[in-house]
Formats: structure tokens, sequence, C-alpha cells
């Protein structure tokens, strides 16, 4: 089962234009995750944002969590061609679950 | 550094085939996970381990086994083969300790197709 819904699941935008991209969870976490993932390449880590923690910002990246609404967001500033791809958000189990559970993403598409 | 490795890159089989789908990671790491990507699916969770020797079970494991002989390899074997295992498979890994508050890192997956 899936823990982490993303929306929208499809977003296109303009170079130089801000995206962002929101995440829903089910249960309390530990910490929440976001993942990018170019096309036929493997995901890579961009931020982790722990459950005390509301908002992280990683260069144009600003992430920012909302436990009482269960849901966070992703947002990118800036955004260049080169950012196409989809993100996933992923979370953890409260008490330090061993596994990760991911969203189904938001393939993001910048124009140039 | 080569992170985590996966072989082979792209795989068809027929049905009722077996193989094994190597994971090889060079950091270490005392976790590793296997997943299967599906269209509109996400990542889904087949089997994890967490350590040498060590394997457990995860959302989707049926059709699937996984041995973890040595630390930095983790194998993924499909006895039989069937078509809807057809995906990409994707191999993560990180240390312990630290719960979820490690990232994952991801090799760059397998393409099966299973006729």
């Amino acid at each position: 089962s899936q823990q982490g819904e993303e929306d929208p699941q499809a977003l296109s935008i303009q170079e130089g234009e801000n995206a962002t991209m929101n995440c829903s969870y089910k249960t309390s976490i530990n910490n929440l995750q976001w993942y990018r993932q170019n096309s036929g390449r493997g995901l890579v880590h961009l931020i982790l944002i722990r459950s005390n923690e509301r908002e992280k910002h990683s260069g144009r990246l600003r992430v920012t969590l909302d436990t009482s609404k269960k849901s966070s967001s992703l947002l990118i500033t800036a955004s260049r061609a080169a950012d196409t791809a989809s993100y996933f958000c992923a979370t953890d189990a409260q008490g330090g679950s061993e596994k990760l559970v991911f969203g189904k993403g938001t393939k993001l598409t910048v124009n140039p | 550094n080569a992170g985590v490795t996966q072989t082979p890159k792209f795989r068809v089989l027929k049905t009722g085939q077996s193989m094994t789908l190597l994971c090889a990671q060079d950091m270490n790491h005392e976790y590793m996970y296997w997943y299967r990507q599906d269209p509109g699916m996400g990542l889904r969770l087949i089997h994890y381990s967490v350590g040498e020797g060590t394997t457990a079970k995860g959302e989707v494991p049926d059709g699937y086994n996984v041995s973890r002989l040595k630390k930095q390899n983790f194998l993924l074997g499909l006895e039989s083969a069937a078509p809807s295992q057809t995906s990409v498979y994707f191999c993560a890994s990180r240390p312990f300790p630290g719960g979820g508050n490690q990232p994952q890192h991801f090799g760059d997956g397998t393409r099966l197709s299973i006729l």
C-alpha cells in the first residue's frame, strides 16, 4: 500500500517559473523524503525533513511539512529544463522503520 | 565510486524461464532493498535485507526469492517468470543506523520483459 500520494500527477511549466508539488500521507511519520528520477535512471535523494521540522531549504528546493494535515510540499524555484523529471515523496513509520513507502510521483516537464 | 550497480540492465525472458538479478553496492551499507516500478504504480517493495544473511518480505514478494550471502550483494531471483513480472526493477541500499533518517541510494534499474 502506498502511504504517500503526490499531486498533481503531471505538471508542465516554462523555464524560470516555480514548480510546486504536494504529497499527502496517511499515518504518523518519523520523517519524509523527496526523491527525483530522471528518465531511464534510478531515484536520487533530494532532501529529508523530520517530523519536528516545518521547513527545509536546499539550493533552489524548499520543502515544507505540515504534520497536522499530513502533507508536504516541494517547491523548485526558477526551474530549468534539467529539472524535468519525476518527483517522489517517501515516508517511514514513526519509530524508525527500516522501510520507506513511496508515492506514485509527479512528472514535471520544464519547457525551454 | 560506483555506488549501487545492477546487472543486467535489460533482459527479455520467456514465460517459465528463471533468472537472477544482481545488485552490488560498494558503500558498506547494511540495508538493501529490491523494488519494482510499474507505470502509474510508483515503487513497490519486493524484499529487503537488514544485514548479511537476513532477508524479509516487502509489499509484493510473491514469485520472487532473494539472498544476501555477502554484505555487498543482494540477489533477486525469479524461479518461473510470468508476464505480470514485466517491470523495471530497482535495487537500493542505505547505511545503519538511523531508522528512516538515512536516504536510500538507488541503482539505475533492470528492465525486464517476460513474453
